[in-house]
Parts: structure tokens; C-alpha cells; sequence
């Protein structure tokens, strides 16, 4: 888990709070990643960034928004969130090799248990 | 139904046995990879397969790819409590750099 960390680990937050989650990666990886995962739902991609660039926006609200200032570093902040928002949010990253060969292996922080009042 | 689903949801098996699990899927692939995550920690890469690979193993673990099927299974033999967790296979979507994840089986492994 020392190759993608994320902070905090937990966080809880009213309906009209503004927070952030952060993630590090300390692989080299030029692929970031934002995933949702509640219970007894599979994991939802929200949203991927390459080479800094925000590439894929699943849909995601607006009330989740990304930032990435540098292949290194992931963001996610939040504004007022609904309780349904309360998940677990996982940080990827990976080595995208730019060729065919498919979807590279991810790298996943320990994640940050966002509880929303 | 979504493009990865693993098959069974649970398993319960006593320490020492064999576990099997099985991911179907809809839409060509170019891999499949199989991750494993303990209790609401991050997801731990296993393994990784290629849609022209049948076959592959890495330690205790067997995975196996049937590309005319769309189906994958994980064999983790000798199994040991630390193995309990719930493990996913992803599969990207058309070729794409990302995956989708299926839901994921819990196994338990009874010491």
C-alpha cells in the first residue's frame, strides 16, 4: 500500500461541508484513477486521468470534483453531498502503455471511508 | 447484467481445500485481471491474462481463460485462512485502457 496512499483514511462530513480527499502515487505512473464503492454495488469508475488530463467522467455529479495537478497527485473534492454519497473511495494508478494491449494493471490506496451525515 | 460478474458470490470452505471462482463476461477483451481485497482496504493486484493465453499460474493461484466462452476462472489450492477476502475480476471494455469491475466473490476460509 506504500505505492498509493490516500488521506484521510476516514471522514465524515454534514450534507454542507466542503472537504477533499487526497492521493499520492509513488510509482512513476502517468494514470490516475477515482473509484466509488458502496456496499453490495461493484466498483464504479468516476473518473481517470492520463498524463495530468481528465480523460473519462463516468457521469459522476457535480458535486464530486477532480483535480490533478501533476501525474503524482489526485484530488477529489467534495460539496454538499448527499448520505448516499457515504462509500468507500479508492485511488488507482497505473502505467498506461499507449498501445493495444488493453487495460494495465492498477495500483489502489487503502481508500477513504466517507461517512455523510 | 454488467460486464464482469463473478460466480459464486460466497464461499465458505475449510482451511486446506481448494477455492474456485468464476468471472463471466460480455464484450471482447484484450486481458482479464483478477485483484484481491481484504476487508474494506485497497484492491491488491493477483494476476493478469491476456485474451490469447489459456492458461496461467502464479503461485497457489490458477487462472484460466476460455475467450469463446467469456469466462475466466481464479483456483486458489491449498487455501489458508489469510486468504479470506473478496476477489474481483476486471475486464477492460472494448479494447479500452479501463476496466470495469465485477461485484465480486466473499470467500471465507475456516481455519
Amino acid at each position: 500500500e506504500t505505492g498509493v496512499t490516500q488521506t484521510p483514511r476516514h471522514l465524515v462530513m454534514g450534507m454542507t461541508n466542503k472537504k477533499s480527499l487526497k492521493c499520492e502515487q509513488h510509482l512513476g505512473h502517468n494514470a490516475m484513477y477515482w473509484y466509488k464503492q458502496s456496499a453490495k454495488k461493484p466498483l464504479e469508475l468516476m473518473f481517470v486521468y492520463n498524463f495530468k488530463e481528465q480523460t473519462e467522467n463516468n457521469s459522476v455529479p457535480s458535486r464530486f470534483s477532480p483535480e490533478c495537478p501533476n501525474s503524482s497527485h489526485l484530488f477529489l473534492h467534495l460539496h454538499t453531498l448527499q448520505p448516499e454519497d457515504s462509500a468507500l473511495y479508492l485511488c488507482a494508478s497505473s502505467q498506461v502503455s499507449g498501445g493495444f494491449g488493453g487495460a494495465d494493471t492498477q495500483y489502489f490506496g487503502p481508500g477513504t471511508r466517507l461517512t455523510v451525515l | 447484467s454488467q460486464q464482469g460478474e463473478e460466480d459464486p458470490q460466497a464461499l465458505s470452505i475449510q482451511e486446506g481445500e481448494n477455492a474456485t471462482m468464476n468471472c463471466s463476461y460480455k464484450t471482447s477483451i484484450n486481458n482479464l485481471q483478477w485483484y484481491r481485497q481484504n476487508s474494506g482496504r485497497g484492491l491488491v493486484h493477483l494476476i493478469l491474462i491476456r485474451s490469447n493465453e489459456r492458461e496461467k499460474h502464479s503461485g497457489r493461484l490458477r487462472v484460466t481463460l476460455d475467450t469463446s466462452k467469456k469466462s475466466s476462472s481464479l483456483l486458489i489450492t491449498a487455501s489458508r485462512a489469510a486468504d479470506t477476502a473478496s476477489y474481483f475480476c476486471a475486464t477492460d471494455v472494448n479494447y479500452g485502457q479501463n476496466f470495469v469491475f465485477g461485484p465480486g466473490t466473499r470467500l471465507s476460509v475456516l481455519p
